[in-house]
């Protein structure tokens, strides 16, 4: 079974600042997905990775397959970027995903 | 397009009472899932189904049954509700091909509370 972390938990951050949030896990995936959560509770896909780097907008992810590891950034954010970020990951062989605890991100005025 | 839709968006049981949860798509996605989150754990996956007429066990199958109606339709069953059964149930969709990832799209969620 794959064990998916994120770090941290909980970030808050003044606005404008650069964030990063990470995941790591630990068998071998065919694909990567970071997810975001609004306080409403819907789910939006934000970005499905199997190497590499994707942009859209402000938000950036990347994704290292030897280390197990995949970055996500929020460049200049804003209060509107508040929600919960989900790591998920399909694993090898596997047709549902595995996903992590969240990110819950406060960003303040 | 309507995405994935759910009903109903909340609902509240007794213990031992049965219902079953609807989800639809419309995206002609091969695929569906059924996830429940619970507070402090991720979404973990209950039940899929990557074609029409397939279903298979998730890493949490225990008091669920489901049915892959049609392509458009993948629904919940509680047989007979428990407590631990309390959770915001979440039912997704992906075009889905074997060995393949694809994008998922998630409903707006059914928070069931059973007392």
């Amino acid at each position: 079974k794959n064990e998916v972390e994120q770090s941290p938990q909980n970030l808050t951050a003044q606005e404008g600042e650069f964030i990063t949030i990470n995941c790591s896990y630990s068998v071998g995936i065919s694909a990567l997905h970071w997810l975001q959560q609004h306080p409403g509770g819907g789910i939006v896909s934000l970005f499905m990775l199997s190497s590499g780097k994707k942009k859209h907008g402000r938000l950036i992810a990347t994704i290292n397959i030897q280390e197990k590891h995949s970055s996500l950034h929020i460049t200049a954010s804003h209060p509107r970027d508040s929600a919960v970020y989900i790591c998920a990951v399909r694993s090898l062989g596997a047709d549902g995903l595995t996903f992590g605890k969240g990110t819950h991100l406060i960003i303040q005025p | 397009n309507a995405g994935v839709t759910q009903t109903p968006k909340f609902q509240v049981l007794k213990t031992g009472q049965s219902m079953t949860l609807q989800c639809a798509q419309d995206m002609n996605h091969n695929s569906m899932y059924w996830y429940r989150q619970d507070p402090g754990m991720g979404l973990r996956l209950i039940y899929y189904s990557a074609s029409e007429g397939t279903t298979d066990k998730g890493e949490v199958p225990n008091g669920y049954n489901v049915s892959r109606l049609n392509k458009r339709e993948f629904s919940l069953r509680l047989e007979s509700a428990a407590p631990s059964q309390t959770s915001v149930y979440f039912c997704a969709s992906s075009e889905g091909a074997a060995g393949l990832s694809y994008e998922q799209y998630f409903g707006p969620g059914t928070r069931l509370t059973v007392t």
